[in-house]
């Protein structure tokens, strides 16, 4: 089972922040972080191994709590590069190095 | 270091005919993944190989589809008698241990006319 996402979408003004949650409904050992633009491959941004794990690149953060099976992420201040669709991939325990994915937030900054 | 490399970027099939489509993992990563992405939706797990090994296929339809990646050269996904369900972004990631972060390639386009 796929894990949840949200919100679908977002629209921002260039300088304001977002959040974008991801929630499992299995219990989870990492959670990966992606950003894909229309047309190309996902990035990587960040993976978050450990429960209660915090990390940042940039003005870009996550958190991962793993009794809530839950993961967000953080942009501050976006820029108009922000734009584009974030996947969180999350790995469950026992399942090998397979990643689900969520279906995705698309997020759109305007100038 | 040269990334993820897939090819072709571009494939169109007839229906019923095979399509291959072709991965090479980052220079030191032993570990493949493929992806189907359908337009405006998140990406399906297929399979995941290590060198000469199947490790996790269940993503993976029984039927037409198959994956290897051998000793010497790229990892394969092959389609045999492909229909139009089968057009979508194929991706390929790779890794260079289990639990670290998967690198994408650009992904192949396949169109099934």
């Amino acid at each position: 089972q796929q894990p949840v996402q949200s919100p679908q979408a977002v629209i921002l003004r260039e300088g304001e922040d977002a959040v974008i949650n991801c929630s499992s409904s299995k219990a989870l050992y990492s959670v990966h972080w992606y950003r894909q633009k229309h047309g190309e491959a996902p990035v990587f941004l960040m993976i978050l191994l450990k429960g209660g794990e915090q990390k940042g690149h940039e003005k870009i953060s996550a958190s991962f709590n793993e009794k809530k099976q839950q993961s967000s992420l953080y942009l501050t201040a976006s820029q108009l590069s922000y734009s584009g669709t974030y996947f969180c991939g999350t790995e469950s325990r026992n399942a090998g190095n397979m990643l689900t994915f969520g279906g995705g937030t698309r997020l759109m900054v305007k100038p | 270091n040269a990334g993820v490399m897939q090819n072709p970027r571009h494939l169109v099939r007839r229906r019923g005919q095979e399509a291959r489509l072709r991965c090479s993992p980052m220079k030191g990563h032993s570990h493949v993944y493929w992806y189907r992405q359908l337009p405006e939706e998140g990406l399906k797990f297929m399979v995941y190989l290590q060198k000469e090994n199947i490790i996790d296929e269940s993503g993976m339809p029984k039927e037409r589809f198959s994956a290897e990646f051998p000793k010497e050269g790229p990892s394969i996904l092959r389609i045999q008698q492909v229909v139009r369900g089968d057009s979508a972004a194929y991706f390929c990631a790779s890794s260079p241990q289990q639990g670290y972060e998967q690198y994408f390639g650009p992904g192949t386009r396949l169109t099934v006319t």
